[in-house]
């Protein structure tokens, strides 16, 4: 089985702009969760899509939001982009969301 | 609140060596536990996973143990080589919180020839 997909790997935006990050899990996988990493932070939970709805959200705000499609792809969308955006923006596939999490490559967004 | 921390922070070994890796947790009530490894830059790769109810999980020269009572887990590596360097990941899955992982600092280990 081909393993989790993110586009795009990286990423050079300005302050102010929008930004969509995309993730295509393992095929039969219907849950989806977003982490941010980094080195101050280290791994934080942004939030987790299942059969197109959001269970779960960290404590970031409003500007992150994403959504899951009917195929269990999902994007993520981070509007007004800040200095303190820049990280490596994780996506994780799983069945159902309570078993063995498979991680993404990872999309490299740098806020200039 | 699930908090996870991993000691040590940093680990320089030279080949050969067995290796223990330690994470502890402060809420018990977690439906499993993962170790993952990451690679600089990459994503993480899934090296072992623990349901609450088991003991302890190996897959070739890994052995991951854990303790749910005391809140702890251990990640045994045997005969280290130069490419286990990396960091290494402990995350618990609480079973109220579906989808989402609360992650220790990791553990970045450095195998020297």
């Amino acid at each position: 089985k081909a393993g989790v997909t993110q586009t795009p790997r990286y990423l050079i935006k300005t302050r102010g702009q929008q930004v969509t990050l995309s993730c295509s899990p393992i095929s039969g996988h219907r849950s989806v969760s977003w982490y941010q990493q980094t080195p101050g932070q280290g791994l934080q939970f942004l939030f987790e899509y299942f059969s197109e709805t959001q269970r779960n959200k960290g404590n970031f705000p409003g500007r992150f939001s994403g959504r899951q499609f009917s195929n269990s792809r999902s994007e993520m969308n981070v509007s007004t982009l800040e200095l303190g955006d820049s990280a490596l923006y994780l996506c994780a596939s799983s069945l159902t969301g309570t078993g063995a999490q498979y991680f993404g490559p990872g999309t490299r967004l740098t806020v200039l | 609140k699930q908090e996870v921390t991993q000691i040590p922070a940093a680990l320089s070994v030279p080949e050969g060596e067995n290796l223990v890796l330690n994470c502890s947790f402060t809420d018990s009530a977690i439906y499993n536990l993962q170790w993952f490894r990451q690679d600089p830059g990459k994503g993480l790769t899934s090296l072992l996973l623990i349901q609450s109810s088991q003991r302890e999980q190996t897959s070739g020269r890994l052995n991951a143990s854990l303790d749910k009572s005391s809140g702890r887990s251990t990640l045994y590596i045997a005969a280290s080589q130069p490419g286990d360097s990396a960091t290494y990941l402990c995350a618990v899955h609480r079973g109220s919180t579906l989808g989402r992982l609360y992650f220790g600092r990791g553990t970045q280990l450095t195998v020297w020839p």
